[in-house]
C-alpha cells in the first residue's frame, strides 16, 4: 500500500519568514495530494491540494509544488503569521471512484513566534 | 463550520460499556469515513462508506462497528474497548468522482478516553 513520509516533525520559524513541510510518497500510481491544516481541538483542515497533472500551485502565502519523478511534494508558507502555528498534514490518494482512500503523513508541528 | 457535526465531543467510557459516535454531514456528500488519530501516528482510516454501503474496512478490531443509515448519518458502535483505543476519532466525507470525488471534509472530532 501507499507510504507517506513527512518531514519536519517540529518546525519553528519567526514571523514574517518562510516556512516549508516535505513529504515522500511510494505509489507511482497516487494522483492527489491534499495539505491539511490542525488547529487545536478541530479536526483537519483543507488548504490546498494538487493533482498530478500540475507541478505547481498557489493560493496567496501558501503553495504547493509536486515532482512526480521523484514522488515528492512540498508545502510552501511565505510572511508566515501567528495564527499560522498548528499541526500541517501531507496525504496522497489513487482514489477516483466514489470514494477515496487518503494515506497521511505523521504531521509537521509548526511554531511561528514573534 | 466544515459542515460535518460530530458527538460527543468527549467521551471517557469503561472497558465493560457500550457507547457510540455520531457524525453528521451538511454538504451532500456520498461518502463518509472513520479516522483515528493517535498521539504521534498518521491518522488510520477505519471504514469508508460509499452510498451507504461499506466499502473499506482497514482490519479493524471487531469491537468498533459502524453504521451508515443514510448518507448523512454515520455512527461507530464502541464495545468492549481496550485502554489503548483511547485517542481522538474524526469522521469525514467526500462527494463522489462525478464531481472532484476527492477533498475530504473533517469534523472537529471526539476524544474518546477508555479507563
Amino acid at each position: 500500500g501507499e507510504n507517506v513520509e513527512q518531514h519536519p516533525s517540529t518546525l519553528s520559524v519567526q514571523e514574517g519568514d518562510s516556512a516549508v513541510i516535505k513529504c515522500t510518497y511510494s505509489d507511482s500510481a497516487s494522483n492527489y495530494f491534499p495539505w491539511y491544516k490542525q488547529e487545536l481541538g478541530k479536526g483537519p483542515q483543507l488548504i490546498i491540494d494538487i493533482r498530478s497533472n500540475v507541478g505547481e500551485k498557489k493560493d496567496q502565502r501558501i503553495a504547493v509544488t509536486l515532482n512526480k519523478t521523484a514522488k515528492h511534494f512540498s508545502l510552501h508558507i511565505t510572511e508566515t503569521q501567528p495564527e499560522d502555528s498548528a499541526v500541517y498534514f501531507c496525504a496522497a490518494s489513487k482514489g477516483t471512484g466514489t470514494a477515496s482512500k487518503l494515506t497521511f503523513g505523521t504531521g509537521t508541528r509548526l511554531q511561528v513566534t514573534l | 463550520e466544515t459542515g460535518v457535526t460530530q458527538t460527543p465531543r468527549h467521551l471517557v467510557m469503561g472497558m465493560t460499556n457500550k457507547k457510540s459516535l455520531k457524525c453528521e454531514q451538511h454538504l451532500g456528500h456520498n461518502a463518509m469515513y472513520w479516522y483515528k488519530q493517535s498521539a504521534k501516528k498518521p491518522l488510520e482510516l477505519m471504514f469508508v462508506y460509499s452510498l451507504e454501503e461499506r466499502v473499506e474496512n482497514n482490519s479493524v478490531p471487531s469491537r468498533f462497528s459502524p453504521e451508515c443509515p443514510n448518507s448523512s448519518h454515520l455512527f461507530l458502535h464502541l464495545h468492549t474497548l481496550q485502554p489503548e483505543d483511547s485517542a481522538l476519532y474524526l469522521c469525514a466525507s467526500s462527494q463522489g468522482a462525478r464531481t472532484s470525488g476527492n477533498e475530504q471534509f473533517f469534523g472537529p472530532g471526539t476524544r474518546l478516553t477508555v479507563l
